[in-house]
């Protein structure tokens, strides 16, 4: 089956860099994405890598290898607005899109 | 380009009753995919509708149901509500530009609370 493993909660000071990482098991690969969550609020996409490597987007980068089933996104500069919680996504040969759990940023001032 | 929009955004029920929510994807889109949110387990794949067609369905129980019309808008029905169904539920639309299920763009969900 599917699953996709990230860590429940990361803490982080203003200003500084975050990783988040997901690390997935699928039959099959399309595609890793990132969402962000703010309480109360609806889930917004981030980003989405297919190949290896790095993709930047402004303050926010996310990584790909498909070789270690391995993602993560990196967030630079801190800033409180990016409290929220951080969903990694990859649809399943059915094309189902299957979501973490979640990471949950908590960002000191 | 207005967003997904979802109603009602907030529903009280009681255990037994049935409910219907609707969606409205963004305008051109034809897949929209139904999740169910809740603090432990996360978002979980409901269905997914494309063209007013079921083309996935999620492990959930048939009490579950779902509709796609014409116009691409989407209700989904819960029957004989259950205490563990009080979540958030997000539609979500998707353009399929890449042949497969593309960003989801989510609407804001609707909170449901069963007494």
């Amino acid at each position: 089956g599917q699953s996709l493993e990230q860590p429940s909660e990361v803490t982080a000071v203003e200003g500084a860099i975050v990783q988040i990482n997901c690390t997935y098991q699928t039959s099959g690969f399309y595609g890793l994405s990132w969402y962000q969550q703010h309480d109360g609020g609806a889930p917004t996409f981030l980003s989405y890598n297919a190949l290896d490597g790095l993709e930047e987007t402004g303050r926010f980068s996310s990584f790909l290898s498909r070789s270690d089933s391995y993602g993560y996104l990196l967030l630079q500069e801190l800033q409180m607005k990016d409290s929220a919680s951080y969903f990694c996504a990859v649809p399943d040969r059915d094309d189902k899109i299957i979501f973490g759990k979640g990471t949950r940023l908590h960002i000191l001032p | 380009k207005a967003g997904v929009t979802q109603t009602p955004r907030y529903l009280i029920k009681t255990r037994g009753q049935q409910v219907t929510l609707s969606c409205s994807p963004i305008s051109g889109h034809r897949s929209v995919s139904w999740y169910q949110q809740t603090p432990g387990q996360g978002l979980q794949f409901l269905f997914e509708y494309f063209s007013e067609t079921q083309r996935n369905k999620g492990n959930f129980p048939g009490r579950f149901s779902g509709r796609q019309f014409s116009n691409s808008r989407s209700e989904m029905n819960v029957s004989t509500l259950e205490l563990g169904d009080s979540a958030l539920y997000l539609c979500a639309s998707s353009s399929l530009d890449r042949g497969r299920t593309d960003t989801q763009y989510f609407g804001p969900g609707t909170r449901l609370t069963v007494l």
